[in-house]
């Protein structure tokens, strides 16, 4: 297994686009996932199969995932959008998650 | 719909053994393709996975913890329980279940964890 590796955080202004990445080596073999988590609240699946959205979830969200990163994009970020954001990745046996990010919009 | 609630206690001593339930609904774990994962996150911190049990009875484990984890589950009941022995203080955390739904993309076959509980909250003292 690998690590997955995330910047801490990530800066955007309303209504701009914000980009988060997940990187290790060749993450792009493998599925990723992506889930926002707002304080005091469980995490929530925004994006599944590197780019699929969850029934309910904007289509603001979506994701890629080639070579050795992946990236979840946030176009016409919003207020509301501002949250931890982890992506996850999995294997056979085992589970793994990023170091999360948070995303602050102001 | 389908729900899931973990339930322990919120206070366990060093070196006590913590047991968690994850009552679920809104599907079976008899039912193949479902699973049911334990995840924890310390205050401010990361997610971490702890293990996983599948319709079939197969379970993995967090390779860093798994001395110190079981999971099993009552399918009659809809409960999974994870039992951590030896608590310590970086064990403060707080502990979530989520469903594990199969999926098939690209002619793969993979897993993601669409529906989390709550969480619970546990802190170990001495």
């Amino acid at each position: 297994s690998y690590e997955l590796t995330q910047p801490p955080s990530v800066s955007v202004s309303p209504g701009q686009t914000a980009s988060i990445t997940c990187s290790a080596d060749k993450l792009g073999d493998d599925f990723v996932f992506w889930y926002q988590q707002k304080p005091g609240q469980s995490p929530v699946l925004v994006i599944y199969q590197d780019s699929r959205r969850p029934s309910g979830i904007p289509e603001r969200f979506s994701g890629s995932n080639s070579g050795n990163t992946a990236t979840l994009t946030i176009s016409g970020t919003q207020v509301m959008d501002e949250a931890d954001y982890y992506c996850q990745a999995w294997d056979t046996s085992t589970v793994l998650f990023g170091g999360g990010t948070k995303l602050t919009v102001l | 719909q389908v729900t899931l609630r973990e339930s322990g206690p919120a206070l366990v001593k060093v070196t006590q053994t913590l047991t968690l339930t994850c009552t679920f609904s809104g599907f079976s774990l008899s039912t193949s393709g479902m699973c049911v994962n334990w995840i924890r996150q310390p205050p401010g911190k990361a997610l971490e996975w702890l293990a996983r049990i599948d319709w079939d009875d197969e379970k993995y484990y967090n390779t860093s913890l798994k001395t110190r984890l079981t999971i099993s589950k009552d399918t009659s009941k809809n409960q999974v329980v994870l039992t951590m022995i030896n608590m310590d203080s970086v064990d403060t955390a707080t502990y979530y279940c989520a469903r594990f739904l199969r999926a098939y993309g690209s002619g793969t076959r993979y897993y993601y964890m669409d529906v989390w509980g709550k969480g619970t909250t546990v802190t170990v003292s001495s």
